[in-house]
């Protein structure tokens, strides 16, 4: 089936740690997002990327890094520079296509200790 | 003020409720979302409007582009509705979106 996987569900580190969230898609979509929710706050854009080996920062992209080697993959680097880090972390994708919809996965619930 | 409103926060309803849940916004847009998050996280395109109405089932949405109005309508509502239902909007020609901060619907039997 058709869709994007984001692993792990649950995940914990240690102040200070680098912290990599996996997305993939095996949709063909072209465009794939990373978004940060926490509570009380609709979901802000942390990065997105439209192609592969190009990528922008969104409105909070300050702490965290990405890669697009693969189309199908968009990798999300927490690093230790990011300052309140626990969230809800949410990937998604799209075709380039203003008219279609964007596809989420679960979602990485991540928290530092 | 945030771009997109969403009002009620929170909605408890009985079941079998008529249920409205509204977005305001205040950006020129190309398109509307509604958006259906369960209490696990994941999340899940209702619809895509950028005028007019579309109904899926027990789900109705409808937008006022003049009056920058979405409102998403669940009839004869059901337990299983129970999920946090986000507004988002995607301005002018990118593809990127501005959410609302959600509504948590609780539909109790």
């Amino acid at each position: 089936d058709g869709g994007i996987t984001q692993s792990p569900k649950y995940l914990f580190r240690k102040e200070g740690q680098n912290v990599t969230l996996s997305c993939e898609q095996n949709l063909n979509h072209d465009a794939m997002y990373w978004y940060r929710q926490d509570p009380g706050q609709g979901l802000r854009l942390i990065y997105y990327s439209q192609i592969v080996n190009d990528f922008q920062k969104g409105d909070i992209a300050e702490g965290y890094s990405v890669s697009r080697e693969k189309k199908e993959s968009f990798p999300l680097t927490v690093t230790s520079a990011q300052k309140n880090p626990t969230a809800f972390y949410l990937c998604a994708s799209s075709t380039m296509r203003g008219s279609d919809t964007q596809y989420f996965g679960p979602g990485t619930r991540l928290t530092v200790l | 003020k945030n771009e997109v409103e969403q009002s009620p926060q929170n909605l408890t309803a009985q079941e079998g409720e008529f249920i409205t849940i509204n977005c305001s916004y205040s950006v020129g847009i190309s398109a509307l979302h509604w958006l259906q998050q369960h209490p696990g996280g994941g999340i899940v395109s209702l619809f895509m409007l950028s005028s007019g109405k579309k109904k899926h089932g027990r789900l109705i949405a409808t937008i006022n582009i003049q009056e920058k109005h979405s409102s998403l309508h669940i009839t004869a509502s059901h337990p299983r509705d129970s999920a946090v239902y986000i507004c988002a909007v995607k301005g002018g020609a990118t593809n990127k979106l501005i959410f609302g901060t959600g509504t948590l619907l609780a539909v109790q039997p």
